[in-house]
C-alpha cells in the first residue's frame, strides 16, 4: 500500500463505548497529525506529532488520546465521546513540520 | 496572528472554462509555504500544489497553477480546462517555517457544470 491509509473508513459508534482509530503511513515521513472536520467549520488541528513525540495538543477534550508506537502509526483512542464529536477525522502525514501534509482517506465517525 | 481567507463560498463554472479560486493570507513571518487541497465528496483531501513565499516562479501542476502575488498576500489557485471531476471543495492551507501549525482556509465548493 502506499500514501496514508485509515481504518476504518465509516464507524457509528454509542456514548459509552471505546473505539480506536487507525492510521498508517507509507511515506517514509517523521510528522504524523490528527485533524478533525465538522460541517460548516474549517479543518481544526487536533494532534501533532514530530518523530513519535507529541509537539503540540489543540486544547483537544481527554476524551480524545492519541498515541503514536511509531513514525509510521498513529492512534486515536476514542472513549465516551458526545454527539456533537460527529465528524470526519483526517490522519496526515509530512516529511517533517516543514512539509506540506499528505492526507488519509479519513474516518468518519457518527456518535449516538 | 496568522491567518487563511477564501471568500468564495461557492462557484459555478462551465465545463472548459478556466476557474480562478481566491486565497488571501495574512502572516508576519517571511518564511512560509501556501498549498492547495481538493476535497471530493468521498472526504480524502487530495495535495495539489505547493509554492514556497522565496520562489521566484508560480507553481504549476499539469491544469494547476498558482498565482502567487506576494506583496498582495494572495495565492490564487487557477483550474485551466476544467473537468467535471473538478467539482469539489478547495482549501488553501499555510504553513510558517518552525511552526507545526497548518491553518486551512474554510473552503470553496467548486462545481462545474456540463
Amino acid at each position: 500500500e502506499t500514501g496514508v491509509t485509515q481504518t476504518p473508513r465509516h464507524l457509528v459508534m454509542g456514548m459509552t463505548n471505546k473505539k480506536s482509530l487507525k492510521c498508517e503511513q507509507h511515506l517514509g515521513h517523521n510528522a504524523m497529525y490528527w485533524y478533525k472536520q465538522s460541517a460548516k467549520k474549517p479543518l481544526e488541528l487536533m494532534f501533532v506529532y514530530s518523530l513519535e513525540e507529541r509537539v503540540e495538543n489543540n486544547s483537544v477534550p481527554s476524551r480524545f488520546s492519541p498515541e503514536c508506537p511509531n513514525s509510521s502509526h498513529l492512534f486515536l483512542h476514542l472513549h465516551t465521546l458526545q454527539p456533537e464529536d460527529s465528524a470526519l477525522y483526517l490522519c496526515a502525514s509530512s516529511l517533517n513540520l516543514a512539509g506540506g501534509p499528505y492526507f488519509g482517506p479519513g474516518t468518519r465517525l457518527t456518535v449516538l | 496572528a496568522q491567518k487563511i481567507t477564501q471568500t468564495q463560498p461557492g462557484m459555478f463554472v462551465q465545463e472548459k472554462e478556466a476557474v480562478t479560486l481566491d486565497c488571501t493570507y495574512d502572516t508576519s513571518d517571511p518564511s512560509y509555504g501556501l498549498f492547495w487541497y481538493k476535497q471530493p465528496s468521498s472526504g480524502e483531501m487530495i495535495f495539489l500544489i505547493y509554492q514556497g513565499s522565496y520562489d521566484q516562479q508560480n507553481a504549476t501542476e499539469g491544469r494547476y497553477s498558482l498565482n502567487f502575488q506576494k506583496a498582495r498576500k494572495s495565492a490564487n489557485l487557477v483550474i485551466s480546462a476544467s473537468q467535471l471531476g473538478d467539482s469539489a471543495m478547495y482549501f488553501c492551507a499555510m504553513r510558517v517555517l518552525g511552526d507545526d501549525k497548518i491553518i486551512f482556509g474554510k473552503g470553496t465548493r467548486l462545481h462545474i457544470l456540463p
